[in-house]
């Protein structure tokens, strides 16, 4: 399976201000996804990140406040703009092996706080 | 009600003892199902994926039944390493979409 890592693995942050998550996979992937995984809940999908071109966004999360880029196969970027305490959570980059039945593997994730 | 539901325990189990978690899920169309497991603080990771027939990897065996939209997973002679929080995952995309919908998960707590 790709191997996924995540920069920052954490981060605190005051309000207000914007923090860019990377994500890095060792081989080329056609998706990648970005999650949210707050205190004691499950995990939410905020959106898929399409190479080429602007990436689609699930209900409740607007490109504004999680802009997403995808340059290439193998890279993406998640920004959590104009954070508030609300944001704290863990974001987590994953990919889908469609060659493998639909397995997904997920990054390490980014454990945020903010202040 | 929501896409995929489990009772979200805490499983308490003595090491050695058998233990098994159902999930159901809401969407008949769904057209693939896997277990993950989710330790404290870190990433989830696949246990194993859940086929018609029924599959089986060492101590674990995954169980689904689409006519009552259930899954189970079986774990046999617990060990310690086995506590943390099971998430039930379903695909629910259709025409070979996808579209993950993951539970709450289940809390396992293996104790010696």
């Amino acid at each position: 399976s790709a191997v996924i890592s995540q920069k920052p693995s954490r981060d605190i942050c005051q309000r207000g201000t914007s923090l860019t998550i990377q994500c890095q996979v060792d081989s080329q992937v056609t998706m990648m996804f970005w999650y949210r995984q707050q205190p004691g809940q499950s995990l939410t999908l905020i959106a898929t990140a399409n190479q080429g071109s602007e990436a689609t966004y699930e209900s409740g999360f607007v490109i504004d406040k999680f802009p997403i880029s995808r340059p290439n196969l193998t890279f993406s970027t998640l920004t959590v703009s104009n954070m508030s305490p609300e944001d704290s959570s863990i974001y987590l980059c994953s990919v889908l092996e469609p060659e493998r039945s639909y397995e997904q593997y997920f990054g390490p994730g980014t454990r945020l706080t903010v202040t | 009600r929501k896409e995929v539901e489990q009772d979200p325990g805490p499983f308490n189990v003595p090491e050695g003892a058998t233990v098994a978690f159902n999930c159901t899920y809401s969407n008949s169309a769904s057209q693939s199902f896997f277990w993950y497991r989710q330790d404290c603080r870190k990433e989830p990771k696949l246990l194993m994926s859940v086929y018609s027939s029924g599959n089986e990897d060492g101590r674990f065996t995954a169980q689904l039944n689409r006519a009552s939209q259930y899954i189970s997973l079986l774990i046999r002679d617990s060990k310690l390493s086995d506590s943390a929080t099971y998430l039930c995952v379903v695909n629910t995309g259709s025409n070979s979409g996808y579209a993950l919908n993951f539970g709450k998960g289940t809390s396992l707590l293996v104790t010696p």
